[in-house]
């Protein structure tokens, strides 16, 4: 079974910071995409940032991107130049390609103080 | 990506009874999914909605307990039955993207908050 692990329960940083949020995942399936999740106190899942195994290059969104690290199964989210808006849980998650089902992290909630 | 809503957005329920949880997208979609975060926790797939045959259920989710019905290609509703405090979470459906890049990605709708005394 797939497991995806966030071993970072809650960080905090200053706005205009930069953060990095880590998350590791387990499977035997080469073909699979990797995901980054947002959900501010709203409770609306956004999604971040999106990532292909086969790719190697990381993927980017504007001020966030990632550090896919394949054979170490490592994904992890930078937030460059961090806002007050990204206070959030930010959720890591995986997908085998075909199968349509996500396994989420347990999730790192974010402070952005002022 | 498709613009999904919910009804309701939240609901304090008496155990015993039933709640049906409707999801309209503003598109056809060909997947539709209901996962449940309980309170505190991620979120986990309760099943996956397909139009013309019943819904998949994934392991320790049974049809009894959530019914899910899909009409049509742009609605599904998933029903709490018989509910618990248990039951009481955050449930979510999402569909999937669509467009070239797009494939296999999930987006998700507002959520239904749920309290069950």
């Amino acid at each position: 079974a797939q497991t995806v692990t966030q071993s970072q329960p809650e960080m905090s940083v200053q706005e205009a910071e930069t953060v990095t949020l880590s998350c590791t995942y387990d499977t035997s399936e080469s073909n699979y995409y990797l995901f980054w999740y947002k959900q501010p106190p709203s409770r609306q899942m956004i999604l971040v940032i999106r990532q292909e195994a086969y790719k190697q290059q990381n993927a980017t969104e504007n001020r966030f991107s990632v550090n896919f690290q394949k054979a170490a199964k490592s994904f992890s989210l930078k937030i460059s130049d961090s806002q007050l808006g990204d206070t959030a849980m930010y959720f890591c998650a995986f997908m085998i390609q075909g199968a349509q089902k996500l396994v989420f992290g347990q999730g790192t909630r974010l402070t952005i103080n002022p | 990506s498709a613009v999904i809503s919910q009804k309701p957005s939240r609901d304090i329920c008496q155990r015993g009874t039933s709640l049906t949880i409707q999801c309209q997208v503003d598109s056809q979609v060909t997947m539709m999914f209901w996962y449940r975060q309980q309170p505190g926790q991620s979120l986990t797939l309760i099943a996956t909605a397909n139009q013309g045959s019943e819904a998949t259920y994934e392991s320790g989710f049974v049809i009894d307990k959530f019914p899910i019905s899909r009409p049509n290609l742009t609605f599904s509703t998933l029903t709490v039955s018989n509910m618990s405090p248990e039951d009481s979470s955050i449930y979510l459906c999402s569909v999937e993207g669509r467009g070239r890049g797009w494939e296999e990605t999930q987006y998700f709708g507002p959520g239904t908050r749920l309290l069950v005394l």
